[in-house]
Formats: C-alpha cells, structure tokens, sequence
C-alpha cells in the first residue's frame, strides 16, 4: 500500500456505544502508534506497538480505551461506552521502528459522539 | 510530561510577507521535529533536527534549533497560498511524539 490506511474516516456514535477504529499501517512497518488530535490542538499520544506488542500505553485516557494489534500488522484502537469528550480525530502513525525514522500519518477517523 | 510550547497560536499574513514560528522547551531537546497539516488533512513531516545551533533550509522554510537545543523555530520567507496549514514541533521520547499546540497560518491572497 501507498500509505498508512484508516477507516471508518468518519463515525458517528451515540453517547454510549462501543466504537472500533481500524488502522493498516505502510506494509513491513514494525511501529505502529495511535494520537488523539482535539479540535484546535495538537495530537496527543495515547499508545504504541512494536510488531504485536503494546510497549507503551500511558497515554490511554481512560480503561474504556483499549488497543491491539494481534498479528503484528493491523490494529484496533476500541472505545467503550463513548462519551461526549471522546470526539476528536484518531491519528495512526506508523515507522519502521528505526530510531532514525520519522513517522508516517493516517488520514484519521474523525469521531463525533452525540 | 516535557511539553514544547509553541508560538504564536495563529498567525494571519498577506501574501508574500514572511511568516515565524518558535518552538520552546524548558528541558534540553534531543531532537526536534516540525510537521504541516494542511486543514482536514493529517501530519507530514517536514524535517528533523538534532544538533546544537543546526540551520536546515527547505525551498522557502528556514528551520533552525537553538544552541541550548531549548528552542527551535521555522520561518517561511513570501509566503503564499499554498502554505496555509497549521505547523506542528515536536520532541521524540520513547518512540513517541509529543507535540507543541501548533500555530495556524492563513495567508490572504
């Protein structure tokens, strides 16, 4: 693939429902991160995979935010019971895990929860 | 966390005129990075920095990171239409990024 896939790219929830957000990351790319990015703001890590691994989740800002990425390619970032202040753009960002790399983003899925 | 502030929040020019951005941190920086995102779009990265009092020219943008390594900024020279967006710093720690509030530039044609 030409670039980092994101889908839905838009989702409409009602406060409540359980949303999953689908990121493909670029083909052999071993990093795989997800951003939160509020209207007027900058993005806002929340966590990040090395192949299968979730080596960082400190920025998840509740337990009804929950990510994976089972076989080390595509991930999942899931949000139970929306709430309002969940509605923001979801970023993935995905590297070849090379220190020297920068990051390559996702159009994102914009989320807005009713 | 070690936040970067940046500066100023907006920014409105005419075109042709010259734009700045500042990037500060009250903690050294072991590198720097600056992002475009164009409105609706998502972050492209535009370049790294990562040594004292390092100046990086792109076409029109002038990249710069301080001799503390504390600050950096990006300066557009005659700017145009096409530079309109929003411009992100960020440091890298631990992998991840974090990233300054941006500052939005609209230019008038």
């Amino acid at each position: 693939g030409a670039g980092v896939s994101q889908s839905p790219r838009y989702k409409v929830a009602k406060r409540g429902q359980d949303v999953a957000l689908r990121c493909d990351p670029i083909s052999g790319h071993v990093s795989l991160f997800w951003y939160q990015q509020a209207l007027g703001q900058g993005p806002e890590f929340l966590t990040y995979f090395q192949n299968e691994a979730q080596l960082d989740k400190s920025g998840l800002p509740s337990d009804r935010f929950f990510a994976e990425r089972p076989e080390g390619s595509v991930s999942t970032l899931k949000i139970q019971r929306t709430q309002q202040e969940d509605s923001a753009v979801y970023l993935c960002a995905s590297n070849t895990g090379l220190s020297t790399d920068t990051q390559y983003f996702g159009p994102g899925t914009r989320l807005t929860v009713l | 966390g070690q936040q970067v502030m940046q500066i100023p929040q907006y920014q409105h020019v005419q075109e042709g005129e010259d734009f700045t951005t500042y990037c500060n941190s009250s903690t050294t920086l072991s590198n720097i990075q600056w992002y475009k995102q164009r409105p609706g779009g998502h972050p492209v990265f535009l370049i790294q920095l990562v040594k004292s009092g390092e100046v990086k020219k792109q076409k029109r943008l002038t990249f710069q990171f301080g001799e503390a390594k504390k600050n950096s900024s990006l300066h557009i020279t005659a700017t145009q239409t096409t530079d309109v967006g929003t411009y992100f710093c960020a440091r890298k720690g631990g992998g991840k990024l974090i990233f300054g509030q941006g500052t939005e530039l609209s230019v008038k044609p």
